[in-house]
């Protein structure tokens, strides 16, 4: 999980809440991402930020909005317009590694289920 | 915009057998492709990362190569181990910096 810790693991709430999940990082990058994903699909891309106060929207970033206040952390927050919240979210930063080639690097996820 | 498939889905092999996962894409134009191992309920590690300048990587029991002229990498896994049993991920990132990854194909390695 290299870095990354992503809170909390499991996150419960009824349908019309707004949730935030936390990302928080130590590797000193710069880009952080979110991406969501759901069973028998690839990871897909809900908001990125290349550098702190930017980011842009991703592929499916309706129903979600995203901070970047400081360098280490990137909350997202699951608004209640999101019409299928219920999946597992992953936190990532892309930087350079131990072997200085420029890799994506990811958090240990949260579940997140909506009823 | 890229497209990242995996095939097959899933792969049930006996202990000691090679492993050879397939993953394609669309556009050549790529930056690197990422090969990430993923267990059920957590987060992806990264296993192997080739730039597009290079043909294959190593580690250990872990080969990957890449064509990208054909659109493809393979990640091959010798003498496998019960303890391979997981979901691998193949993720590539164009020239925009964006990753697209495939959906995956889970392995289990029985003992």
């Amino acid at each position: 999980d290299g870095g990354i810790t992503q809170s909390p693991k499991y996150l419960f709430r009824k349908e019309g809440q707004n949730v935030t999940l936390s990302c928080e990082q130590n590797l000193n990058h710069d880009a952080m991402y979110w991406y969501r994903q759901d069973p028998g699909q690839g990871l897909r891309l809900i908001y990125y930020s290349q550098i702190v106060n930017d980011f842009q929207k991703g592929d499916i970033a309706e129903g979600y909005s995203v901070s970047r206040e400081k360098k280490e952390s990137f909350p997202l927050t699951v608004t209640s317009a999101q019409k299928n919240p219920t999946a597992f979210y992953l936190c990532a930063t892309w930087g350079q590694g131990a072997l200085a080639s420029y890799e994506q690097y990811f958090g240990p996820g949260t579940r997140l289920t909506v009823t | 915009k890229q497209e990242v498939t995996q095939i097959p889905a899933a792969l049930s092999v006996p202990e000691g057998e090679n492993l050879v996962l397939n993953c394609s894409f669309t556009d050549s134009a790529i930056y690197n492709l990422q090969w990430f191992r993923q267990d059920p309920g957590k987060g992806l590690t990264s296993l192997l990362l080739i730039q597009s300048s290079q043909r294959e990587q190593t580690s250990g029991r872990l080969n990957a190569s890449l064509d990208k002229s054909s659109g493809r990498s393979t990640l091959y896994i010798a003498a496998s181990q019960p303890g391979d049993s997981a979901t691998y991920l193949c993720a590539v990132r164009s020239n925009d910096y964006k990753l697209s990854f495939g959906a995956g194909t889970t392995v289990t390695v029985r003992a």
